[in-house]
């Protein structure tokens, strides 16, 4: 599968444990983005990576949050001290830009559901 | 007031109907404007994406923007059971990166 893979599928925790979410993003790739979804809401904007760079962070992303991308490959977005209102699906995109090309597709992973309990 | 403003229905049609999904937005800035569809527990797909106003066809699918009323829409011909999901309208400026969605409108297309 050359898709965008998130791991785990399924993350469920006590309130005040860190966690840990790995993305493997279209190899080609150079952007990816994390989103968080509730239920019943669309995906919102945390932040994204051009290569091994964080370009921009949303206002959403707490100072509990932290993520990174070493090497422009994977990425990473950990969870300090889980809130239950942490719970959400976490979703992982990957896209191409280039110069030249101008498209806003980006391609999603099956995200990682996060139940803090 | 949300940037992007989408009705979360549910929306229930017969097979063979046609649909009608809308948003509506207020930032001027948006320049590309989206189309996702998203099956339950799985991640949005693209279904396809206008730049600026104007329509595009894709098989059953019609997408339209109106940038003077900051108004898009997405019809599907000839829907199916299996174009049952989640819609998620979605814009980003002329850099792409930052992508906004609207809270997504359930379809169930009843055979």
């Amino acid at each position: 599968d050359t898709g965008v893979s998130q791991n785990p599928r399924h993350k469920i925790t006590k309130r005040g444990q860190n966690v840990t979410f790995r993305c493997d993003p279209i190899s080609e790739h150079n952007r990816l983005y994390w989103y968080r979804q509730t239920l019943g809401q669309g995906p919102e904007f945390l932040t994204y990576f051009q290569n091994e760079a964080q370009l921009e962070k949303s206002r959403l992303l707490s100072d509990r949050f932290s993520a990174e991308r070493p090497k422009g490959s994977f990425s990473t977005l950990e969870i300090q001290r889980t809130e239950q209102g942490d719970s959400a699906m976490y979703l992982c995109a990957s896209s191409l830009m280039a110069r030249g090309r101008i498209s806003p597709e980006a391609f999603f992973g099956q995200g990682t559901r996060l139940t803090v309990v | 007031q949300k940037e992007v403003e989408q009705d979360p229905g549910p929306l229930s049609v017969p097979e063979g109907a046609i649909v009608s999904l809308n948003c509506t937005y207020s930032n001027s800035a948006f320049q590309y404007f989206m189309w996702y569809r998203q099956y339950s527990r799985k991640g949005p797909e693209l279904l396809m994406y206008t730049y600026s106003s104007g329509n595009k066809e894709d098989g059953r699918f019609t997408a339209q923007v109106d940038k003077s009323s900051k108004y898009i829409s997405l019809f599907i011909r000839d829907s199916q059971p299996s174009d049952s999901a989640t819609y998620l309208c979605a814009m980003s400026g002329i850099g792409g990166f930052k992508t906004i969605f609207g809270a997504g409108t359930r379809l169930f297309v009843k055979a």
